[in-house]
C-alpha cells in the first residue's frame, strides 16, 4: 500500500526558505511511472497546488509560485522534497504531499497527512 | 486559472437525508473534474474522479454528475460520518481547487 509522509521544521522565518521532504512507502519513486506533487492549504483556507514532479525529473508548477519553488526527487532516500524561497506570512500552511494518479495535471491519491509549516520571525 | 466555485458555502442537513453540492468552473474542464473529502486535521480522501467515477472503496451513496462548467455532488443519505467539508478539484489544466463546502449537521 502506497504511504506518503512529510517532515520538515515546522517554523522558519520570513525571507527565509522552506524545506520539506516526503518520504514515500511501498513503491520506489524511481522505478515506476508515477508523478509526485505538492498542495498547500493555508489555516481554514482552500486547497493550492504547488507543483508536480514525473519519476525522470521532470517538473510542473503553479505559474503563481513558479519563481520560488523547487520540486526534487532523492531516490536514495525515496523521498521527494519541496523548497519555497523568499517565504512570508502568507506561506504559512499545512502542506500535503500527494500523488497525481495519471499525468501531472490529474486527481490526487494518495495524500500524506500533511505538516503545518509557519512562517514568523 | 480556472477558477472553481463551490456552492453553498455550507449546507445543514439531517442525518439520512439527501445532499446535492455544486461546483462551477469558469471555463470548460470537460469532465476531469474530482471530489474530495476532509474531516478535521485529516488530509483529503479522494471520492470521486473523471466527475462521476468512484474511488476505490468509496460508498455508492456519493455518487457524481455533470460536464462542462456545472457539477454535482450527491450523498443519496447522510451518515454521521460523512458530515465534513467536501472540495471539488479541476485537472483540465493545471490543477484548481474550490473554497469548499462545508455539510454540517442540522
Amino acid at each position: 500500500q502506497l504511504q506518503l509522509q512529510e517532515s520538515g521544521p515546522g517554523l522558519v522565518k520570513p525571507s527565509e526558505t522552506l524545506s520539506l521532504s516526503c518520504t514515500v512507502s511501498g513503491d520506489s519513486i524511481s522505478s515506476s511511472i508515477y508523478y509526485w506533487g505538492w498542495i498547500r492549504q493555508p489555516p481554514g483556507k482552500g486547497l493550492e497546488w504547488i507543483g508536480s514532479i514525473y519519476y525522470s525529473g521532470s517538473t510542473y508548477y503553479n505559474p503563481s509560485l513558479k519563481s520560488r519553488v523547487t520540486i526534487s526527487l532523492d531516490t536514495s532516500k525515496n523521498q521527494l522534497s519541496l523548497k519555497v524561497s523568499s517565504v512570508t506570512a502568507a506561506d504559512t500552511a499545512v502542506y500535503y504531499c500527494a500523488r497525481p494518479v495519471t499525468e501531472p495535471y490529474s486527481w490526487f491519491d494518495p495524500w500524506g497527512q500533511g505538516t503545518l509549516v509557519t512562517v514568523s520571525s | 486559472e480556472i477558477v472553481m466555485t463551490q456552492f453553498p458555502a455550507t449546507l445543514s442537513v439531517s442525518p439520512g437525508e439527501r445532499a446535492t453540492l455544486s461546483c462551477r468552473a469558469s471555463q470548460s474542464v470537460t469532465s476531469n473534474l474530482a471530489w474530495y473529502q476532509q474531516k478535521p486535521g485529516q488530509a483529503p480522501r479522494l471520492l470521486i474522479y473523471g466527475a462521476s467515477t468512484r474511488a476505490t472503496g468509496i460508498p455508492a451513496r456519493f455518487s457524481g454528475s455533470g460536464s462542462g462548467t456545472e457539477f454535482t455532488l450527491t450523498i443519496s443519505s447522510l451518515q454521521s460520518e460523512d458530515f465534513a467539508v467536501y472540495f471539488c478539484q479541476q485537472y483540465n489544466n493545471w490543477p484548481t481547487f474550490g473554497q469548499g463546502t462545508k455539510v454540517e449537521i442540522k
